[in-house]
């Protein structure tokens, strides 16, 4: 069965500094895996999906997601938070055998304080 | 959230009713996707469909049931046997069901219980 944890329930980080929301994964196969983000009462909406080939994949409104095997990481980063950023963010992984379907993480909240 | 439409955005249930959700996309997907979210837990599926008049229960299927009539279409109803159905409902789709595909959600419907 294929996983992912979230750990941590809500990050709290200052405006234009760095900010890292973690995920980690489990899956028999190679993963395929993504990031999402999720305004209050809204939808979701996509950020960035790592495939295959280079490990830091780059995304919209300036997130990044970095793929490590070894630690079957996912984390989504960005070098300079802004207080639009605060908002709920969901990791979520597939295997790539193709015969699953998108498993979330629980989501975590990050909240840019000014 | 562009191209996937729900409605109503707000809808409340009484006891023993059936409602039905209503899901519209203009993306000329093949795939359409039902997920519930409750604080906490993340996105949970119930339903998917990957082609016209065929669909498949998700994880959570019981007390729900969809259609698929219509490529753009993906109706899902309520029933009076999901006995906590307060929750909010999202409706995702994807150019097709492989393992590589990004799910676009639409913005989402809360379901209340008077």
């Amino acid at each position: 069965a294929q996983s992912v944890a979230q750990p941590e329930d809500q990050v709290n980080v200052a405006e234009g500094n760095p900010l890292t929301v973690k995920c980690t994964y489990s899956v028999s196969g190679n993963p395929y895996l993504f990031w999402y983000v999720q305004y209050p009462n809204r939808g979701l909406q996509f950020l960035l999906k790592y495939i295959t080939g280079d490990n830091l994949v780059k995304g919209s409104y300036g997130f990044e997601a970095e793929f490590n095997k070894s630690q079957t990481s996912f984390h989504l980063k960005k070098p300079s938070a802004l207080v639009s950023d605060s908002a709920l963010y969901f990791c979520a992984v597939r295997d790539s055998s193709g015969y699953s379907t998108l498993t979330f993480g629980k989501g975590t909240m990050l909240l840019v304080s000014p | 959230d562009g191209g996937i439409t729900q409605s109503p955005k707000y809808l409340f249930r009484k006891e023993g009713q059936n409602v039905t959700l209503s899901c519209e996309q203009n993306l000329n997907h093949d795939a359409m996707y039902w997920y519930r979210q409750d604080p906490g837990q993340g996105l949970r599926l119930i339903y998917y469909s990957q082609i016209v008049n065929d669909f498949q229960k998700g994880d959570i299927a019981e007390g729900y049931s969809v259609s698929r009539e219509k490529k753009e279409s993906f109706p899902l109803t309520v029933t009076s046997a999901q006995k906590n159905p307060t929750a909010f409902y999202l409706c995702a789709s994807s150019m097709g069901e492989g393992p590589r595909e990004t799910q676009y959600f639409g913005p989402g419907t809360r379901l209340l219980v008077l």
